[in-house]
């Protein structure tokens, strides 16, 4: 089977720091991505790691490790517009796997 | 450019009937994806479209789904003799030959109610 496992929610305050873990069973993997989702909003590309390392795009990086199976997305300087629904995704030959989502809250 | 476009935004329907959701995608993306998102939950991948290639269905969930799409631009997923447990939120999204499938564009998808 198919499996991508996150924590379904997370809270935070302010310019805090907050790690989404995603670990992942999949028969094939080509990468992993990270997309957000604002509540009644459409998802939206945040990052790709294909090789195992860390990527950087602003305040967000994204975390892979293949021989982990394992993967994190970590946002810095958190504000409240970064409250959202997170999901890893794995590339799995021609289709997105998707895991079942991370709720963050952010706080004041 | 303008992004990925879904009609209608909101559906309801009533059990037994069949609706019909229409995406248009971004211009010059060739691979489409339509999506199912029940509240609270992930994306559950239903079929893929790629060029004039057969597309993969292997996640359509029974044979009352399916899906075309025209002169590999515009797709219709067309679901029969809908049931409650049909209800959800449907998304299509594209993606360019350049970036590769882990890069998708969503539509602000159709939310279909069955009741």
């Amino acid at each position: 089977g198919q499996s991508l496992e996150q924590p379904s929610e997370v809270t935070a305050v302010e310019g805090a720091i907050v790690q989404i873990n995603c670990t992942y069973q999949t028969s094939g993997f080509y990468g992993l991505s990270w997309y957000q989702q604002h509540d009644g909003g459409a998802p939206t590309f945040l990052s790709y790691n294909a090789l195992d390392g860390l990527e950087e795009t602003g305040r967000f990086s994204s975390f892979l490790s293949r021989s982990d199976s394992y993967g994190y997305l970590l946002l810095q300087e958190l504000q409240m517009k970064d409250s959202a629904s997170y999901f890893c995704a794995v590339t799995n030959t021609d289709k997105l796997i998707f895991g079942t989502g991370t709720r963050l809250q952010v706080f004041p | 450019g303008a992004g990925v476009s879904q009609s209608p935004s909101n559906k309801v329907t009533e059990k037994g009937k069949d609706v019909e959701l229409r995406c248009d995608p971004i211009s010059g993306h060739t691979a489409l994806y339509w999506y199912r998102q029940s509240l609270g939950q992930g994306l559950e991948f239903l079929i893929y479209f790629q060029g004039n290639s057969a597309p993969d269905k292997s996640g359509l969930p029974s044979d009352r789904f399916s899906a075309e799409r025209t002169g590999g631009s515009v797709s219709t997923l067309t679901i029969q003799r809908t049931q409650q447990e049909d209800s959800a939120v449907y998304l299509c999204a594209s993606s360019s030959p350049g970036t590769g499938i882990y890069e998708q564009y969503f539509g602000p998808g159709t939310r279909l109610t069955v009741t």
